[in-house]
C-alpha cells in the first residue's frame, strides 16, 4: 500500500513563526502535493513538485514556499506563519506523468495563534 | 480556468436509498474528472475517476459516475446507501494536457448523512 505521512497531527504555532510542515511517501511517486482544507472551500492546491528540486504554484500560493530536495520528501514552509494561514493541510503524491490517482496523507491541522 | 460546482454541501438519505451528489464543472477543453470521499479525520481515497473512454465509471464501494459531456456533469450514485457512506464527498478536475502533472481542483464538498 501506498503511504504519505505528515509529520505532525496537530500543530499549534505563533503569529510571525516559521513553520515547517513535512511530507513523506514511501513508494517512489514523482509528482508530490500541498492543499490546504477549509470548511466550505474545499481543498485548495498551494504547490506541487514533478521531480526533486522542482515547484510548481498552484493557485493559492502567496505566503507559502516548498522543498524538495529528496524524492520521498516534500516540505511545505510558511516563512512567517499569520492567523489566516489556520487551516488543514493535506499532502498527497501520485505516479509519474499523466493524470494518476493522487495518494493522501492523513494531514495537519495547523493553527496560528 | 476549470471549476468545479458540487450542488448541495449536505445531503441527506435514508438507509438503503439511492445515493445522488451532484458535481458539474466548466472547462474549455476536456476534462479528467476524479471522486475522492474522506471519512472522519482521515485523508482523502479515490473512489473513481474518469480520463477517457466509458463514460459510465464505476468505483469502489458500489459508486458510479456518468460523464455527460453535454450537460458538463459528472454525478455520483450509489443505489443503495449505507451507514458507512457517511463521510464528505470532493468532486475534482484536472485539465492536465501533458508534460509533468498537474494539480486537481476540488469542489466545496458534500457531506452525506445517513439516516437509519
Amino acid at each position: 500500500d501506498v503511504k504519505v505521512t505528515q509529520s505532525s497531527r496537530y500543530l499549534v504555532k505563533r503569529t510571525g513563526e516559521k513553520v515547517f510542515l513535512e511530507c513523506v511517501q514511501d513508494m517512489d511517486h514523482e509528482n508530490m502535493f500541498w492543499y490546504r482544507q477549509d470548511p466550505g472551500l474545499g481543498l485548495r492546491l498551494i504547490y506541487f513538485s514533478y521531480d526533486v528540486k522542482m515547484k510548481e504554484k498552484g493557485d493559492i500560493p502567496e505566503g507559502y514556499s516548498v522543498s524538495r530536495e529528496k524524492k520521498e520528501r516534500f516540505s511545505l514552509i510558511l516563512e512567517s506563519a499569520s492567523t489566516n494561514q489556520t487551516s488543514m493541510y493535506l499532502c498527497a503524491s501520485s505516479l509519474g506523468t499523466g493524470v494518476n490517482e493522487q495518494y493522501f496523507g492523513p494531514g495537519t491541522r495547523l493553527t496560528v495563534t | 480556468a476549470q471549476s468545479v460546482t458540487q450542488l448541495g454541501s449536505h445531503v441527506s438519505v435514508s438507509e438503503g436509498a439511492l445515493v445522488l451528489l451532484r458535481c458539474n464543472y466548466s472547462s474549455s477543453v476536456p476534462p479528467y474528472l476524479f471522486w475522492y470521499v474522506q471519512y472522519p479525520n482521515q485523508g482523502l481515497q479515490l473512489l473513481l475517476k474518469y480520463t477517457t473512454g466509458a463514460t459510465l465509471v464505476k468505483g469502489i464501494n458500489g459508486f458510479e459516475a456518468e460523464f455527460k459531456k453535454s450537460e458538463t456533469s459528472f454525478h455520483l450514485t450509489k443505489p443503495s446507501a449505507h451507514m458507512s457512506d457517511a463521510a464528505e464527498y470532493f468532486c475534482a478536475v484536472s485539465l492536465y494536457s501533458g508534460g509533468g502533472a498537474d494539480g486537481l481542483t476540488f469542489g466545496k464538498g458534500t457531506h452525506l448523512i445517513i439516516q437509519p
